[in-house]
C-alpha cells in the first residue's frame, strides 16, 4: 500500500460545479496535510494546508480532514476553467521527518 | 514570499556528460529536496538535506549525488548522464516546526533532456 493514494482521474466537471478531490493515507499518526496545484509544465504550488480534524475554508477552496478514517479531501466550489490542473495531496508522516506526495488527480473544468 | 530558484529552465546534455543542477532558496529553510517528475509516476524523491553538509537518500538516488555547502544552496549532480535521466527536476525547500516538516516550496523546475 502506498503511503498516500489519490484517484488519478481524470475528473471532469462543468464550470460552476463543485469539484471533489480525495486522498487517503496510510500512517494513522500523520500530522500535517497539504494540497498542491500543478499546471501542466509548471511546478506545484501550495493552495491549502490543514492540521486538525474538520474543515478549513479559503475562498472557493475547502479542505476536509478526517484522521479517524485517514482521508483528506479538497472541495473546489464554483469551479472555473482556470482550476484545470493536477492536484497533489501531501502528508507529513508520524515521525515528522517524512513527506509523501500522492501521484495527483487531474481535474478538467469544462466551460 | 519564499523564493526557490533553479539555475536553468531547460537543459540539453549528451549521454555521459556530468550535469550540475543548482537550487537556491532565500528563506533560511533547513530542509532542501530534489525530486524528479515523470508522467504517470508522480514526484519521486532523489535526495534531501536537513542541514549544511548533511544529506539523505530518497527513493531513487542511483546515478545522482548532491552537495550542500551553504544553507541556501543545494546542488544535484548527474555523474554520467543517461537517456533514462531525461525528466523534469524539481527543487523544494521547507522549514521545521514543532509538528515536523512544514510545507514544501518548489522552484520552477528544470526540464533536462539527455540525448
Amino acid at each position: 500500500q502506498k503511503e498516500v493514494e489519490q484517484n488519478s482521474g481524470p475528473l471532469s466537471v462543468p464550470e460552476g460545479a463543485i469539484a471533489s478531490l480525495n486522498c487517503t493515507y496510510s500512517d494513522r499518526g500523520s500530522q500535517s496535510f497539504f494540497w498542491y496545484r500543478q499546471y501542466s509544465g509548471k511546478s506545484p504550488e501550495l493552495i491549502m494546508s490543514i492540521y486538525s480534524n474538520g474543515d478549513k475554508e479559503d475562498g472557493r477552496f475547502t479542505a476536509q480532514l478526517n484522521k479517524a478514517s485517514q482521508y483528506v479531501s479538497l472541495l473546489i466550489r464554483d469551479s472555473q476553467p482556470s482550476d484545470s490542473a493536477t492536484y497533489l495531496c501531501a502528508v507529513t508522516m508520524n515521525t515528522g521527518n517524512q513527506f509523501y506526495f500522492g501521484t495527483g488527480t487531474s481535474l478538467t473544468v469544462i466551460p | 514570499d519564499v523564493k526557490v530558484t533553479q539555475s536553468s529552465r531547460y537543459l540539453v546534455k549528451r549521454t555521459g556528460e556530468k550535469v550540475f543542477l543548482e537550487c537556491v532558496q532565500d528563506m533560511d529553510h533547513e530542509n532542501m529536496f530534489w525530486y524528479r517528475q515523470d508522467p504517470g509516476l508522480g514526484l519521486r524523491l532523489i535526495y534531501f538535506s536537513y542541514d549544511v553538509k548533511m544529506k539523505e537518500k530518497g527513493d531513487i538516488p542511483e546515478g545522482y549525488s548532491v552537495s550542500r555547502e551553504k544553507k541556501e544552496r543545494f546542488s544535484l549532480i548527474l555523474e554520467s548522464a543517461s537517456t533514462n535521466q531525461t525528466s523534469m527536476y524539481l527543487c523544494a525547500s521547507s522549514t521545521i516546526t514543532s509538528g515536523g516538516w512544514d510545507e514544501q516550496f518548489f522552484g520552477p523546475g528544470t526540464r533536462l533532456t539527455v540525448l
